[in-house]
């Protein structure tokens, strides 16, 4: 298995409070992807990033920022969390973005916003 | 907009049957598709990875087919087993940005 930690694993917090999720990688690949996955829409992505301190938004980046300043570590912030921000959310790594190489995925953090 | 469906959302069979899951894609302007496996509280694995320019890929008791101008991918699992159990999705990665596009997944039980 790709060596992917993600945390923490579950978190339960309030409407209006800052959250940040980790993801710590120890593949040494370039890039570095956040998901959300909610029932009947598949996975969506929120944020990429193609190196240290090279980040570009996914198809529902609104509501969230993202930082990579290691190789190793892509951590995902909610600023102001909301109800709409409950979700499951995962990392994923690979070695190249387009191509042929697939990405591997962290185990998710559950996440609820009360 | 691609969009990415899966039909059924969930799928019983009985141990021993062969079963075909289904994909499909509105944009034929892929540059490949892949499917994985996600176990409950799991992340998601990797099965098969189809290029545009080929028909099938096959993986042990996994065969998948790729019919692009139809806008078609199956799965194939023959004999499946209880362990076989997950819900399995597709990702069309496209032509144009190499994004990923998944669908919302096939919860599939294998019955002892």
């Amino acid at each position: 298995d790709a060596g992917i930690t993600q945390s923490p694993r579950h978190k339960v917090t309030e409407t209006g409070t800052p959250v940040t999720l980790r993801c710590h990688q120890t593949e040494n690949h370039r890039y570095m992807y956040w998901y959300r996955q909610d029932p009947g829409h598949g996975l969506r992505l929120i944020h990429y990033s193609y190196g240290v301190k090279d980040t570009d938004k996914g198809e529902v980046s609104d509501g969230y920022s993202v930082s990579r300043s290691k190789t190793e570590d892509f951590l995902l912030t909610l600023e102001s969390a909301t109800s709409s921000q409950t979700s499951v959310y995962f990392c994923a790594i690979s070695e190249s973005y387009g191509g042929n190489q697939p990405q591997h995925f962290g185990d998710g953090t559950r996440l609820s916003i009360l | 907009k691609q969009e990415v469906t899966q039909i059924p959302a969930a799928l019983s069979v009985p141990e021993g049957e062969n079963l075909v899951l289904n994909c499909s894609f509105t944009d034929s302007a892929i540059y490949n598709l892949q499917w994985f496996r996600q176990d409950p509280g799991k992340g998601l694995t990797s099965l098969l990875l189809i290029q545009s320019s080929q028909r099938e890929q096959t993986s042990g008791r996994l065969n998948a087919s790729l019919d692009k101008s139809s806008g078609r991918s199956t799965l194939y699992i023959a004999a499946s087993q209880p362990g076989d159990s997950a819900t399995y999705l597709c990702a069309v990665r496209t032509d144009s940005n190499y994004q990923l596009i998944w669908g919302a997944g096939t919860k599939l039980i294998i019955k002892p």
